[in-house]
């Protein structure tokens, strides 16, 4: 069955950085895109950051580009988010999720999710 | 940028079909999706592509998607389906997610 294990959650203050991993197995890994997607306490979910299944093109919500970048391990079936500069408003829980395709487009859907991971940022 | 629009809330009596609607320009011309999440549980698809179930989706739930507006019917809705749903469409190299509809059932 797919799993998709999230780690490296953690209270960061403003500015810092942090590096989130997503350890997945049940799937051929290279032949999937991915995708972060964050959901701050209360609230929805927002999209953060998709990688195309050969890591060749990363595509990003426009509040983290520039901070944040997305990346793929094939050999070691590893997702990855690096997360810089951070702001107050990064503080959320952070999925990764599968989508249903190799490629971003207008039939991407994510359909598999990871438990999250919660990074915090305060001073 | 693009928007989805669902309403904040809704309730339906066990039972009833409950019917959670999500409006964006020109909708139609996109695929929708749409995830459920219980309270402390991470998303579930449960339609994709405007109409179709992933496996283990039960078949009350059902989706549609015409003009500006697609829409997630569950059919003999059940105290379990009590959730949060969200919408999601593409657009413009992002992936867009509505706010999100509370659905109570009582």
């Amino acid at each position: 069955q797919v799993q998709l294990v999230e780690s490296g959650r953690g209270v960061v203050q403003p500015g810092g950085s942090l590096r989130l991993s997503c350890a997945a197995s049940g799937f051929t890994f290279n032949t999937y895109g991915l995708h972060w997607v964050r959901q701050a306490p209360g609230k929805g979910l927002e999209w953060v950051a998709f990688i195309r299944y050969d890591g060749i093109s990363q595509y990003y919500a426009d509040s983290v580009k520039g901070r944040f970048t997305i990346s793929r391990d094939n050999s070691r079936n590893t997702l990855y988010l690096q997360l810089n500069s951070l702001r107050l408003e990064d503080t959320a829980v952070y999925y990764c999720a599968k989508d249903l395709n190799r490629d971003f487009g207008d039939y991407s859907s994510l359909d598999y999710w990871g438990q999250g991971t919660l990074v915090t940022v305060s001073s | 940028s693009y928007e989805l629009t669902q309403p904040p809330s809704m309730s339906v009596s066990p039972g009833q079909t409950a019917s959670i609607t999500c409006s964006g320009h020109k909708l139609e011309a996109k695929y929708a999706c749409w995830y459920q999440q219980k309270a402390g549980q991470s998303p579930v698809l449960v339609i994709y592509q405007d109409s179709k179930r992933p496996s283990g989706i039960p078949e009350r739930f059902s989706g549609s998607n015409s003009g500006n507006t697609a829409t997630l019917t569950i059919s003999g809705t059940q105290a379990m389906d009590e959730a949060d749903y969200y919408c999601q469409a593409w657009d413009s190299a992002t992936v867009v997610f509505g706010k999100g509809t509370k659905l109570t059932v009582l």
